[in-house]
């Protein structure tokens, strides 16, 4: 019954891996994002997709490349994973693009680059 | 582009007292305030939201106020209990759905 769930909650892996988190949401909205929280807790906005088009691309190394198979679901794949991408990563969603709604975050994904 | 800037970084109180956080934004454009609170672990949720069409808005024991001219904001808390211990973020936005969060205030009330 999770509304926002991603997987894998945690990930361990080594600089140059290549690697993917998924997220669904049974939500039915129609707007997905990524967000990025570091070790400083700060929370910044990645990527956002309304009905599987790409709305917000942040600077965003291009390393990172969101997919979107359909408005439910929204994946982020990193290539040559460096020491600086570790941190928690959220998904989240919201009802409708452009009226500014209430974000319904997943869990997150706590990604640590060795 | 927009700048939020959220003050204090750590906050304690004393069980039953008052809390206040305040946030300022760059972007007189962004008409969307909403309030998120991170307890340890989990993930961000919002408590209250605010937009620019009215000046306070309140839900039993938090509130939150918007200046626009001056272009800040602010939480209150009345009557903290320790449960209200978390992270708690400010964010602005105008239409395009894209949250800009200040930097977190970590609240922790002493019972």
């Amino acid at each position: 019954d999770t509304a926002v769930s991603q997987t894998p909650k945690y990930l361990v892996t080594q600089m140059g891996n290549d690697k993917s988190i998924k997220c669904e949401q049974n939500l039915g909205h129609d707007t997905m994002y990524w967000y990025k929280q570091d070790s400083k807790k700060f929370l910044k906005i990645m990527f956002s997709y309304n009905n599987k088009e790409l709305i917000i691309n942040e600077t965003v190394p291009n390393r990172f490349s969101p997919k979107s198979p359909d408005k439910a679901h929204l994946n982020l794949h990193i290539n040559s994973l460096e020491l600086g991408d570790s941190a928690v990563y959220f998904c989240a969603s919201s009802p409708q693009g452009g009226r500014n709604e209430k974000l319904f975050f997943g869990s997150g994904t706590q990604l640590s680059v060795l | 582009g927009e700048n939020v800037e959220q003050h204090p970084s750590t906050l304690s109180v004393q069980e039953g007292d008052s809390a206040v956080i305040k946030c300022t934004y760059s972007d007189s454009a962004s008409n969307y305030f909403p309030w998120y609170k991170q307890e340890l672990g989990k993930r961000p949720q919002l408590i209250i939201d605010i937009r620019s069409n009215v000046g306070e808005k309140k839900d039993q024991r938090i509130a939150v106020t918007l200046n626009k001219t001056a272009k800040h904001f602010s939480l209150h808390i009345t009557e903290t209990q320790p449960e209200d211990s978390a992270v708690y973020f400010c964010a602005a936005s105008w239409y395009t759905d894209k949250l800009i969060f200040g930097t977190g205030t970590r609240l922790q009330v002493f019972p």
